[in-house]
């Protein structure tokens, strides 16, 4: 079974550039999770989907960030304009159902670093 | 707001030896999980655990979870060099939608 991949694996860029992210999630999970892990801390969910639908942005720095997940499958999180406190870790999730009661599988992540 | 944070944040031992970490949370839950982390690399799930059970094996893994004292401890027994790695507890709170991650514990096994 292949995983959740993400691309790039790595980006630098400078500070009020764009950058965008790409994940896609395990055939037939419903539920895909993008979080942002900073050096040293627990990862922090930034967007949840359902199918193509929103389940929980609350922490999504809605001034910068955006996330669509078209068609229900393939993902894609961007950053516009990055500050030099977005260089973390993006991780991509995916599951079959909710987040409380199954196991998520993330993929590698994309460390972004922003000079 | 935290609701995982786990102690101790490093933990160093020997081959063999056996490995405990604990996780505390705030808020009641539904369920309970760990994941590991290896350096550079995604999080990979270890054991769910239902706010229901008390305790749950999973091969070298126990977990157990005492929901009166919002807390859980994961046991390593018997741990290798390939178990270095960062180790996170992550709850879904009773909305059971979100999973909030702590900090993790850092454990290094030495060969």
């Amino acid at each position: 079974e292949a995983g959740v991949a993400q691309s790039p694996r790595y980006k630098i860029i400078e500070k009020r550039q764009s950058v965008a992210f790409w994940c896609n999630p395990i055939s037939g999970h419903a539920t895909l999770y993008w979080y942002q892990q900073i050096l040293g801390q627990g990862p922090k969910l930034l967007i949840q989907f359902q199918n193509n639908g929103v389940v929980d942005d609350s922490q999504l720095p809605k001034d910068r960030f955006s996330a669509e997940r078209l068609k229900g499958v393939d993902s894609t999180l961007k950053i516009q304009p990055a500050k030099l406190e977005d260089s973390a870790v993006y991780l991509c999730a995916s599951s079959f159902g909710l987040a409380g009661t199954n196991e998520q599988f993330f993929g590698p992540g994309t460390r972004l670093t922003v000079l | 707001s935290q609701q995982g944070e786990e102690d101790p944040q490093a933990l160093s031992i020997q081959e063999g030896e056996n490995a405990t970490m604990n996780c505390s949370y705030k808020t009641s839950i539904n369920n309970l999980q760990w994941y590991r982390q290896n350096s550079g690399r995604g999080l990979v799930h270890l054991i769910l655990i239902r706010s229901n059970e008390r305790e749950k094996h999973s091969g070298r893994l126990r977990v157990t979870l005492d929901t009166s004292k919002k807390s859980s401890s994961l046991l390593i027994t018997a741990s290798r060099a390939a178990d270095t790695a960062s180790y996170f507890c992550a709850t879904d709170g009773t909305s059971g939608s979100r999973l909030t991650f702590g900090e993790g514990t850092q454990l290094t096994v030495n060969p």
